[in-house]
């Protein structure tokens, strides 16, 4: 069975800070996923990664896969009250196409 | 360019009833994925359906759940005979088809409630 971790489960910041979520496994995904999910909304992609190593900046937002590829961090810069929510990271194991989510770090922005 | 369309919104059933949720994927998308989330768990993966066929339901409970994607018409994630255990978020998502990326694109979700 594959497990992602991630962590911090909760993370509360002012505005204006530098964050890092992080994404663990010890199984080799051939792609993952990051998203952001608002209460009672459905899971929004973000970015997918696929090779090891690979980095993928979306404006304040960088996104970095392992060498390996079985673990991935999400890193916010000068965050705003607008990235408030749940991230979930989510990947999909060689062969398959079921994603495999994280548990979740729940992000709150203090203005 | 419409995104997944999912609905009911929210669907309250009493134990006993049968629960039928419907997920239209994006356009060009012929791949469709269902997952649950329970109330302050994550989401979990259900099963897996191309059109008229089921690729994976390795998630999916032994009894009671059933998931279809005919030729025409959506997909639909039917449960019979619900129980209270059943309540939680059921999110459908698709995707393009099989290529390296599978990027998933997810709907708002059916919140199902079982009184």
């Amino acid at each position: 069975t594959q497990l992602l971790e991630q962590s911090p489960q909760f993370l509360s910041i002012q505005e204006g800070e530098n964050l890092t979520v992080y994404c663990n496994s010890s199984s080799v995904f051939s792609s993952l996923q990051w998203y952001r999910q608002e209460p009672g909304e459905g899971p929004v992609l973000l970015v997918t990664v696929v090779t090891g190593g690979e980095v993928k900046k979306l404006k304040r937002l960088t996104f970095q896969f392992g060498d390996a590829r079985k673990d991935s961090s999400l890193h916010i810069t000068a965050a705003q009250t607008g990235d408030t929510g749940l991230y979930l990271c989510a990947g999909a194991g060689t062969g398959r196409r079921a994603l495999t989510f994280g548990s979740g770090t729940r992000l709150q922005v203090q203005p | 360019n419409a995104g997944v369309m999912q609905n009911p919104r929210h669907l309250v059933r009493r134990r006993g009833q049968e629960a039928r949720l419907r997920c239209s994927p994006m356009k060009g998308h012929s791949h469709v994925y269902w997952y649950r989330q329970l109330p302050e768990e994550g989401l979990k993966f259900m099963v897996y359906l191309q059109k008229e066929n089921i690729i994976d339901e390795s998630g999916m409970p032994k009894e009671r759940f059933s998931a279809e994607f005919p030729k025409e018409g959506p997909s639909i994630l039917r449960i019979q005979q619900v129980v209270r255990g059943d309540s939680a978020a059921y999110f459908c998502a698709s995707s393009p088809g099989a290529g390296a990326y599978n990027e998933q694109f997810f709907g708002p979700g059916t919140r199902l409630t079982v009184l």
